[in-house]
Order: C-alpha cells, then sequence, then structure tokens
C-alpha cells in the first residue's frame, strides 16, 4: 500500500493568515492527490483533485501543488468558515489512501 | 443535481448482521463507481473499496477484504455496505461517495454518513 505521511496534524491561525499542509506519499503517485474539506459534524466535500485541479465553486483562495515528492495545500487570507479537517488522498494506486489529516483551528 | 442519500443510524449488538444502503439519484447510477469509507470516532478517513454499480466489479483495501461486501442493485440506484457479524471495533461513521475517474477514481460526491454503533 502507498502511505500517505500528512503534516501538521493540527495547526492554528488567524484570520487572513496563509497557512500550508503537506502531504507525501510513500512513493511515486504522479498527480494523483486530492485533498477533501472536513468540516465537524459533516461529510468531507472535494477541494481539489490531481494535485492542483480546484473543484468548481470551491475559493480561489485554495490552491494545490507538487514540489519534488512533497504535494501542498495552500489556503491564502483565511476565513473564519476554513475551520475544518483537511485530508490528502492518493489515486494513483488501489488501496486509496488518505493521510492522517490536519486540524486546523482558526 | 447529483445526490447520495444513505440510511439511518444503526445501532447494533457484537455478533448481529447489518446492512447499509447508499442511494443515487441526478445521474447514471451505471456510469459511476461507488466507494465507501470509513471514520472511526474521533479519527481520520479509511478507504474501504469501491464497487461499479453496472457489473458489480469490486476492489477492497485489503484491511477491509473479508470483513465487509459491497454490492449495488441499478435498479433501485442503490449501493450497499454489509457486515455478516459485527464487531465492537466496526463502530463508526460510513460514507459512500460517487467517484470520478480522470484521476484515479477520486470522491466527487458524498452521502450525509451512516453512524454504525456496535455495542453489547
Amino acid at each position: 500500500d502507498i502511505q500517505m505521511t500528512q503534516s501538521p496534524s493540527s495547526l492554528s491561525a488567524s484570520v487572513g493568515d496563509r497557512v500550508t499542509i503537506t502531504c507525501r506519499a510513500s512513493r511515486t503517485i504522479s498527480t494523483y492527490l486530492n485533498w477533501y474539506q472536513q468540516k465537524p459534524g459533516k461529510a468531507p466535500k472535494l477541494l481539489m483533485y490531481g494535485a492542483a485541479n480546484l473543484l468548481s465553486g470551491v475559493p480561489s483562495r485554495f490552491s494545490g501543488s507538487l514540489s519534488g515528492t512533497d504535494f501542498t495545500l495552500t489556503i491564502n487570507d483565511l476565513q473564519p468558515e476554513d475551520l475544518a479537517s483537511y485530508f490528502c488522498q492518493q489515486t494513483y494506486s488501489a488501496p486509496h489512501t488518505f493521510g492522517q489529516g490536519t486540524k486546523l483551528e482558526i | 443535481e447529483v445526490q447520495l442519500v444513505q440510511s439511518g443510524a444503526e445501532v447494533k449488538k457484537p455478533g448481529e448482521s447489518l446492512k447499509i444502503s447508499c442511494k443515487g439519484s441526478g445521474y447514471t447510477f451505471t456510469n459511476y463507481w461507488i466507494g465507501w469509507v470509513r471514520q472511526m470516532p474521533g479519527k481520520g478517513l479509511e478507504w474501504m473499496g469501491i464497487i461499479y454499480p453496472d457489473d458489480s466489479d469490486t476492489k477492497y483495501s485489503p484491511s477491509f477484504r473479508g470483513q465487509v461486501t459491497f454490492s449495488a442493485d441499478k435498479s433501485i440506484t442503490t449501493a450497499y455496505l454489509q457486515w455478516s457479524s459485527l464487531k465492537a471495533s466496526d463502530t463508526g461513521m460510513y460514507y459512500c461517495a460517487r467517484a470520478r475517474g480522470d484521476f484515479g477514481n477520486y470522491f466527487e460526491y458524498w452521502g450525509q454518513g451512516t453512524l454504525v454503533t456496535v455495542s453489547s
């Protein structure tokens, strides 16, 4: 199985900040990396797929990138509604493993 | 509008069987894989596997193979997740999700979740 190592596990930031969450795969996954947002008590929602493709309707302050073996989710101009947990997922090879998650506190 | 509506919360005893459902609407049910994801209390997301409703082709995570069974009924656009003998460790929230295949079947739409509690 491909292991996804996500960091940090928790993060505290302020409104207006820029935050970065990183995910690293145990082996190559091309750009088959997706990001999900899960607000407290709700089902996860897809934010981004294919490492850098923003889902329609997701605010443009969210962006994704790949640098070397590290995938990054960046949230610019943090808003109160961004309070959530964020999960990466690789869909390169089954089982399509998730990262451990990052809990973002505002 | 694509919707996945899951069956309601369940409370079961260890050793009992259970089948939960996920009804898809607003799209051609047989054209997309449906996946199942477990979230144990206070924990992260675990990919359990996926099923293609058109021919019931399934891919299970090794962690869940033999522990659960996926099925689908095309005639009523419903996917199922079932256990034959529940354990306390099966307690958790279970989500179904519709996959989109352009980058390996990521989950584009999600159900609201079904909470399963297994306790004696």
